[in-house]
């Protein structure tokens, strides 16, 4: 299987700023990567697919890159409302694996 | 509105067996796939498998196969995943998800999730 690695495991950041997670695969996925937030006793949500497309209703201070093994989610202004442990996905290979996440918490 | 509604948490002893469902509405429940995802503290997420709602057709996580089984009954848009023999190890919060899938664009993606029901295995 597909091994992803996030980094870092917890991020700490204040109300406005740049964000940036990272995701990196164990071989090369090709964009095949998804990004996912999950907050505190709620299901996993969808925000980025194919490493760059944001989901429907998503706030555009969302964004995603990345090629190869090595991608990136940033929040561009970081809300409160943020806070939140983001996934990874990779779906290049069956089964689709995710990473361990990254909470990101308020300073 | 696209919604998921699981079944309740279950409490069952080891070697038992599960069934948790997964009722789908406000689309098309032939149209998109539903994908199972197991999560644990330990181990994360997990992608158990996914059922072809239209057809039936199952794949599985080779993890899951003989542990988690896959069906479904188009006629109440309701999706099941019966686990079985189970162990401590197989306590966790499982998923169902909406699974989208397009070959020509690349996208395999899960844009719906279940509110989660938690399986604790114990004696």
């Amino acid at each position: 299987d597909i091994q992803m690695t996030q980094s870092p495991s917890l991020l700490s950041a204040s109300v406005g700023d740049r964000v940036t997670l990272s995701c990196k695969a164990s071989q090369n996925i090709y964009k095949y990567l998804n990004w996912y937030q999950q907050k505190l006793g709620e299901a996993p949500k969808l925000l980025i697919y194919y490493t760059n497309s944001l989901q429907t209703g998503i706030p555009s201070r969302f964004s995603g890159s990345g090629s190869g093994t090595d991608y990136t989610l940033t929040i561009s202004s970081l809300q409160p409302e943020d806070v939140a442990t983001y996934f990874c996905q990779q779906y290049n290979s069956w089964p689709g694996t995710f990473g361990a996440g990254t909470k990101l918490e308020l300073k | 509105q696209v919604q998921l509604q699981q079944s309740g948490a279950e409490l069952a002893k080891p070697g038992s067996s599960v069934k948790i469902s997964c009722k789908a509405s406000g689309y098309t429940f032939t149209s998109y796939y539903i994908s199972w995802i197991k999560q644990t503290t330990g181990q994360g997420l997990e992608y158990i498998g996914y059922i072809n709602t239209g057809s039936g057709g199952t794949n599985y996580n080779e993890k899951f196969k003989g542990k988690a089984t896959l069906t479904v009954d188009k006629s109440s848009s309701t999706a099941f995943m019966q686990l079985s023999s189970l162990t401590p190890d197989d306590s966790a919060v499982y998923y169902c998800a909406r699974n989208y899938y397009s070959g020509e664009r690349g996208y395999w993606y899960f844009d719906f999730w279940g509110p989660g029901t938690m399986v604790t295995v114990s004696s």
